[in-house]
């Protein structure tokens, strides 16, 4: 079965730190790669997505992608305490379906 | 610009109740509409997709439905809820394939909390 995986965490960030956020996927014929902020009791929105190889860079917010490894990450530089949420990886899988598959979400806390 | 309006935003329902949720898409035509389910603590689960009006794909096999009436409004339904199927239930949208710039990024509703009791 094709899988996306992430730490639950939760990830503890001191406010101005950078926090890192991982994610693994098995597909290796994957296509694009996509990172989604939910705060809690809300919906999941869209922050940054990635389909090539290297650093992807929006604001605060890097997204870095190593489909040799099989990986994708997101980096919060300056981290504040409104990062405060859970992350979650969505892939798509090769096949051409353009159906994300997401991971379970890692939850981060910027503590003041 | 696209919005997406999802509804109820919570509901209470007993046991074997019916179940409605409705969602509506503006500012896009033909886009794929999904279901998602969040249960407490856990990651999305895709319920159901849609290409077009009429067209249903169901990747969990369980007592919900869905059905797409108009190109922009997916609705959920069941017939009678089970404990099991209490959750956060997310609409989304996407306009998809690569001669549209797009690949497939997804954009929620609000959601709908359901309770079953």
């Amino acid at each position: 079965q094709k899988e996306v995986e992430q730490n639950s965490g939760p990830l503890s960030v001191p406010e101005g730190a950078i926090a890192s956020l991982n994610c693994t996927y098995s597909d290796r014929g994957s296509q694009s790669f996509f990172w989604y902020r939910q705060y809690s009791g809300k919906s999941p929105e869209l922050i940054m997505f990635i389909y090539s190889n290297g650093d992807k860079e929006d604001g605060r917010f890097t997204a870095q992608l190593n489909k040799a490894s099989q990986y994708v990450s997101l980096l919060i530089r300056d981290s504040q305490p409104s990062d405060s949420a859970t992350y979650l990886c969505a892939v798509n899988l090769s096949g051409g379906s353009y159906i994300p598959t997401f991971g379970r979400g890692t939850s981060l806390i910027v503590h003041p | 610009s696209q919005t997406i309006h999802q509804w109820p935003a919570t509901l209470v329902q007993p046991v074997g109740s019916p179940l409605s949720l409705e969602c509506t898409v503006e500012g896009t035509s033909n886009p794929n509409l999904y279901w998602y389910r969040q249960a407490a603590g856990r990651g999305l689960q895709l319920l159901f997709y849609s290409v077009g009006i009429g067209q249903i794909s169901s990747e969990v096999p369980q007592n919900l439905s869905a059905s797409r009436p108009q190109d922009r409004q997916f609705i959920l339904s069941s017939k009678k809820l089970l404990l099991s199927d209490s959750g956060f239930y997310l609409c989304a949208w996407s306009v998809i394939g690569p001669g549209q710039g797009r690949t497939g990024e997804l954009f929620f509703g609000e959601g709908s909390r359901l309770t079953v009791l």
